[in-house]
């Protein structure tokens, strides 16, 4: 079975840092490409960064771009997002899926399956 | 603010036929597949129809989509109670290489 597991949100203060974890299993990492999909409480959903299977392609949306940092390691079949600078406006569940292929872009496909996602909540 | 532009809200009684319309531009509908996600209260977001008018395994016919230029659209036949959920679009952008979802219609079952 596909799972997706994401784990280390939490609290942080206007300008701090945080990295989230995804943690694959039940298929080949590398061959899938990976996304950071986020949710802010009661508001639709905002695509955040993807990474391509082999990792050498990234994209981020404007809003994060030079703040977060999208990687991965496939030999842990891992997925992370370096959060910096962050701003009371970031706060939101972050959910990580998979593409149905290797590329990041429309090549890739649709998102499935999605983790249940990791709560981040900036707030001084 | 969605590039995507879908109606915040739709209903219908059980039984009915609903549509929920996603509209966008050249360089993200007009150019490549829509995917659509139903989210149900509570939990993560679920992958309904791809590539326009594919049904993963499980999702019931009653569910369909298709896509005419730069417009998609999600219809729900036989409504039921169970279906009340968010329903998102979403398609890669050519011009700006980003994923884009829909601001969300949240479908409800009068």
């Amino acid at each position: 079975e596909v799972q997706l597991l994401e784990s280390g949100g939490g609290l942080v203060r206007p300008g701090g840092s945080l990295r989230l974890s995804c943690a694959a299993s039940g298929f080949t990492f590398s061959r899938h490409a990976m996304h950071w999909v986020r949710q802010a409480p009661g508001k639709g959903l905002e695509w955040v960064s993807s990474i391509s299977g082999r990792g050498d392609y990234t994209y981020s949306a404007d809003s994060v771009r030079g703040r977060f940092t999208i990687s991965r390691d496939n030999s842990n079949n891992t997925l992370y997002l370096q959060l910096n600078s962050l701003r009371t406006e970031d706060t939101a569940f972050y959910f990580c899926s998979r593409s149905f292929g290797v590329l990041v872009g429309a090549e890739g496909g649709w998102f499935a399956p999605w983790g249940h996602g990791t709560l981040v909540t900036v707030s001084s | 603010q969605s590039v995507l532009t879908q109606p915040p809200s739709a209903s219908g009684t059980p039984g009915q036929t609903v549509t929920i319309s996603c509209s966008g531009t050249s360089s993200n509908i007009g150019s490549n597949s829509v995917h659509w996600y139903q989210q149900l209260p509570g939990t993560a977001p679920k992958l309904l129809i791809y590539s326009n008018n594919q049904r993963p395994s499980g999702v019931p016919d009653r569910f369909s989509g298709s896509k005419s230029g730069a417009s998609a659209s999600l219809a729900i036949s036989g409504l039921q109670s169970a279906d009340e959920a968010d329903y998102y679009c979403a398609t890669w952008d050519d011009s700006l290489n980003v994923w884009m979802f829909g601001g969300g219609t949240k479908l409800t079952a009068l």
